[in-house]
């Protein structure tokens, strides 16, 4: 099976300082990793996703790097802005629409 | 992507009564949606597979006979939480598929029960 952990639970950064969030997982054969974002009672929001045949993507302000090597991977968000307090879920799709969530990391943006 | 809602927004109910939730897929049809509980401060965990026309896949360890999914068209499925408990009481979030070759799922706002 799967299990996908989170390093941290919390991450306090100054606003426009950049955010490393990491993430690790167990089974090699995952192939489609994806970042979302959850505001307080609201539903997961996606923000990036990558696929095992890559290891760097970027959006908009955020990057997200895969190392299938150690099996992490990493959401940086450039600039972080009091709009990014959040929690951050990694997810991994296992094969078909099955998606195994991490536990979170709560990010906290100082003003 | 798709726009997904969810009715109620929040619901509190007494204990061993029955709570019925919505999850429209506004702009596409849905063959399939799937059906979320996440706890305070946990993370998701994916309690069922709602499938359009035929009976829904649970994961181990969710009751079937308690969390009743019906998926009666292409854009609404319901999970009905019965006889629920204060233990019940969860953020259910439900999700729907994209048309992507990516696998990638887009989730409704969530409903917040509490059961008294």
């Amino acid at each position: 099976g799967e299990s996908v952990g989170l390093h941290l639970p919390t991450l306090s950064v100054q606003e426009g300082d950049n955010s490393i969030i990491n993430c690790a997982y167990s089974n090699s054969a995952s192939d489609y990793f994806i970042w979302y974002k959850q505001e307080s009672g609201k539903g997961p929001q996606f923000i990036i996703d990558i696929r095992s045949n890559m290891d760097k993507r970027q959006g908009q302000r955020v990057t997200v790097l895969l190392n299938k090597t150690v099996k992490h991977l990493s959401l940086q968000i450039a600039a972080t802005q009091p709009g990014d307090s959040a929690v951050y879920f990694c997810a991994v799709n296992t094969g078909g629409f099955k998606t195994i969530f991490g536990a979170g990391t709560r990010l906290f943006v100082k003003a | 992507g798709a726009v997904v809602s969810q009715h109620p927004s929040w619901v509190i109910c007494k204990s061993g009564t029955s709570v019925k939730i919505e999850c429209r897929s506004l702009d596409f049809q849905a063959t399939t949606m799937f059906w979320y509980r996440q706890f305070p401060k946990q993370s998701l965990m994916l309690m069922a597979t709602s499938n359009e026309g035929s009976k829904a896949t649970y994961e181990q360890g969710v009751e079937k006979d308690k969390f009743l999914i019906n998926h009666a068209s292409l854009t609404l499925s319901t999970l009905t939480v019965t006889s629920a408990h204060p233990e019940d009481s969860s953020f259910y979030i439900c999700s729907v598929p994209g048309q992507s070759s990516y696998n990638e799922q887009f989730f409704g706002p969530g409903t917040r029960l509490t059961v008294l």
